[in-house]
């Protein structure tokens, strides 16, 4: 068991572009969760999944930003046309589901994204 | 509304002295889970200690406690015996249970450094 993978760890890109980061959970964990964290700032919910659905998107995730986790096993967090606000740290979470909820939460080390 | 609060300015701390760091939160739910994480500056974040709303003592992991106070809305963590490891942002973290949410709501941290 090797934690929470996340790649890249520091992404620089043109405004416009588009920018995808990936998410290998912890294998046992069907729950997977993207925060995005701005400078100052504490993380700020994303969106979860369970398995290989996503149960719970916030308002933050605007139609620029999309995410997958194809089989229940790795996440995609694609961010389409970036802007220079998109500019953050963006952390992966695992869990496993269990009766009266899941609190062993494992992050990742993050992805820090640059928008220029 | 902000539900975490965390206002303390960044803390220099004396090596092997104690620092508690102050956490208030807000919510109606009567079923929720605190948390406390570490974040060093290569970004991960690193879990502390847990205290869910309905358990009787307060929790303690090794050298961090949870001095819970429910009628106060507050989770202060004490880290005893300060080593220079400690040094990192840290921050509390409020899920309320009660409807099936598994979101972490993050305060904005407290920065401690622990001088030699």
């Amino acid at each position: 068991d090797t934690g929470v993978s996340q790649n890249p760890r520091h992404k620089i890109t043109k405004r416009g572009q588009n920018v995808t980061f990936r998410c290998d959970p912890i294998s046992e964990h069907n729950r997977l969760y993207w925060y995005r964290q701005t400078l100052g700032q504490g993380p700020e919910f994303l969106t979860y999944f369970q398995n290989e659905a996503q149960l719970e998107k916030s308002r933050l995730l605007s139609d620029r930003f999309s995410a997958e986790r194809p089989k229940g096993s790795f996440s995609t967090l694609e961010i389409q046309r970036t802007e220079q606000g998109d500019s953050a740290m963006y952390l992966c979470a695992s869990s496993l589901s269990r009766t009266g909820g899941d609190y062993g939460y494992t992050f990742g080390s993050g992805t820090r994204l640059t928008v220029v | 509304a902000q539900k975490i609060t965390q206002t303390q300015p960044g803390m220099f701390v004396q090596e092997k002295e104690a620092v508690t760091l102050d956490c208030t939160y807000d919510t109606s739910d009567p079923s929720y889970g605190l948390f406390w994480y570490k974040q060093p500056s290569s970004g991960e974040m690193i879990f502390l200690i847990y205290q869910g709303s309905y358990d009787q003592q307060n929790a303690t992991e090794g050298r961090y406690s949870l001095n819970f106070q429910k009628a106060r809305k507050s989770a202060n963590l004490v880290i005893s015996a300060s080593q220079l490891g400690d040094s990192a942002m840290y921050f509390c973290a409020m899920r309320e249970t009660s409807y099936g949410n598994n979101r972490l709501a993050f305060g904005k941290g407290n920065q401690v450094v622990v001088i030699p």
